[in-house]
């Protein structure tokens, strides 16, 4: 079985510049989340979507953050306008449920460095 | 705000000898999980606990749950350099939705 696919691994840009990611999950998995996780700390929800509808994205910051899950398959995570404290890993995971009882698989993540 | 606290940040430890991390919540949680994360990967599953004093096994893992369910803990017996790596718990508060810990970082001497 594919596991959770990311692209790219490794992203350099300079502060205010736009960014976007890129996820595919597991096939068949209904619930997809986007993580956020800052060096020496735990992932962070960003977003988390069942199929294309929007479950929690209270930790997502609107003003600059964007994500979207087409078709209730893939999804993109947009970053506009990246600020230096956005360094991070991006992870993407996926479950084949929604509710917290569901063993999540994370993809192998990317890594933003915001200069 | 939710939050699922962990202790402690670094472990280091001989070969051999044995490490515990603890996860502590202030509310109530529906559930547990344990990932584990190498260096330079991305975190994998390795169990879930959802009943109060509930206490698994995976070989050299022990893993509790507080009679509460605000705690609980991983135990590792006879560590091996394969262990290496940072273990994080992640909480559920019934909100369909995990809170992950601080995360603990296990080193191994050899």
């Amino acid at each position: 079985e594919a596991g959770v696919a990311q692209s790219p691994r490794y992203k350099i840009i300079e502060k205010r510049q736009s960014v976007a990611f890129w996820c595919n999950p597991i096939s068949g998995h209904a619930t997809l989340y986007w993580y956020q996780q800052i060096l020496g700390q735990g992932p962070k929800l960003l977003i988390q979507f069942q199929n294309n509808g929007v479950v929690d994205d209270s930790q997502l910051p609107k003003d600059r953050f964007s994500a979207e899950r087409l078709k209730g398959v893939d999804s993109t995570l947009k970053i506009q306008p990246a600020k230096l404290e956005d360094s991070a890993v991006y992870l993407c995971a996926s479950s084949l449920g929604t509710s917290g009882r569901n063993e999540q698989f994370f993809g192998p993540g990317t890594r933003l460095t915001v200069l | 705000g939710q939050q699922v606290m962990q202790i402690p940040q670094y472990q280091h430890v001989q070969e051999g000898e044995d490490f515990t991390t603890y996860c502590n919540s202030s509310t109530t949680l529906s559930n547990i999980q344990w990932y584990k994360q190498r260096p330079g990967g991305h975190p994998v599953f390795l169990i879930q606990l959802v009943k109060s004093g509930e206490v698994k096994k995976q070989k050299r893992l022990t893993f509790q749950f507080g009679e509460a369910k605000k705690n609980s803990s991983l135990h590792i017996t006879a560590t091996q350099t394969t262990d290496v790596g940072t273990y994080f718990c992640a909480g559920n508060f019934g909100n369909e939705k995990l809170t992950f810990g601080t995360g603990t970082r296990l080193t191994i001497i050899p």
